[in-house]
């Protein structure tokens, strides 16, 4: 897997979007982009992933830049459950998410 | 809504007992996987599997052992529990046509004393 490099807090106002950066500059040509989170007690939960185009679901928006060495999730409308801990995996296609190393993520917190 | 639930959010022990950590997910999923996590390092995969009856050995797999005799069933025991094994325990599954996505549970807080 190619390693991810994350910054470690953010915090973003409620109501504006939040922008999580990602560097995985080892990527190769077959390795996705994931993104889960997780709320503080909570096991974390999916939220998006993508190849090379950017994505958009219900959760968040996901931009890969061309050469696809980072990436930046985006919140829309941050509210105050999104405070949360973001991590980025790079895996391959339909490998197992499961067996991916999480690791320290960014913090995000967001303030009323 | 499809689930995966740990038996206990909050469990103390005492040293030297064996401990059952149960896992069940309701979404018919081949893969599950026990994790551990701890501040400042991360997620660690302890021990996973892929099928009923089948188990592989993750990062960090001395001092526990796994049981899959039921496809939605998942258990993760501590032969001998330890105090360096207290530790937020966390279960996921995915299924074999949507691996990236690994669901996981609410996590159970061990404490061992």
């Amino acid at each position: 897997d190619a390693k991810t490099t994350q910054p470690p807090s953010m915090d973003c106002a409620e109501g504006r979007a939040a922008n999580l950066p990602c560097n995985h500059s080892t990527i190769s040509g077959n390795e996705y982009v994931y993104w889960y989170r997780q709320i503080h007690s909570q096991g974390p939960q999916y939220i998006i992933h993508g190849l090379k185009n950017n994505e958009t679901n219900e959760m968040a928006s996901l931009i890969i830049t061309e050469d696809r060495k980072s990436s930046t999730l985006i919140l829309p409308h941050a509210t105050l459950r999104d405070t949360a801990v973001y991590y980025c995996i790079v895996r391959g296609y339909n490998t197992n998410a499961g067996k991916s190393t999480f690791g320290d993520g960014t913090t995000l917190t967001v303030k009323p | 809504d499809v689930k995966v639930t740990q038996s206990s959010r909050y469990l103390v022990k005492r040293t030297g007992e064996k401990v059952f950590l149960e896992c069940v997910q309701d979404m018919d999923h081949e893969n599950m996987f026990w994790y551990r996590q701890d501040p400042g390092l991360g997620l660690r995969l302890i021990y996973f599997s892929y099928d009923v009856k089948m188990k592989e050995k993750g990062d960090i797999p001395e001092g526990y052992s796994v049981s899959r005799e039921k496809k939605e069933r998942f258990s993760l025991i501590l032969e001998s529990a330890s105090t360096n094994q207290t530790s937020m325990y966390l279960c996921a599954s995915s299924s074999d046509t949507l691996r990236g996505q690994a669901r996981f549970g609410p996590g159970t807080r061990l404490t061992v004393t």
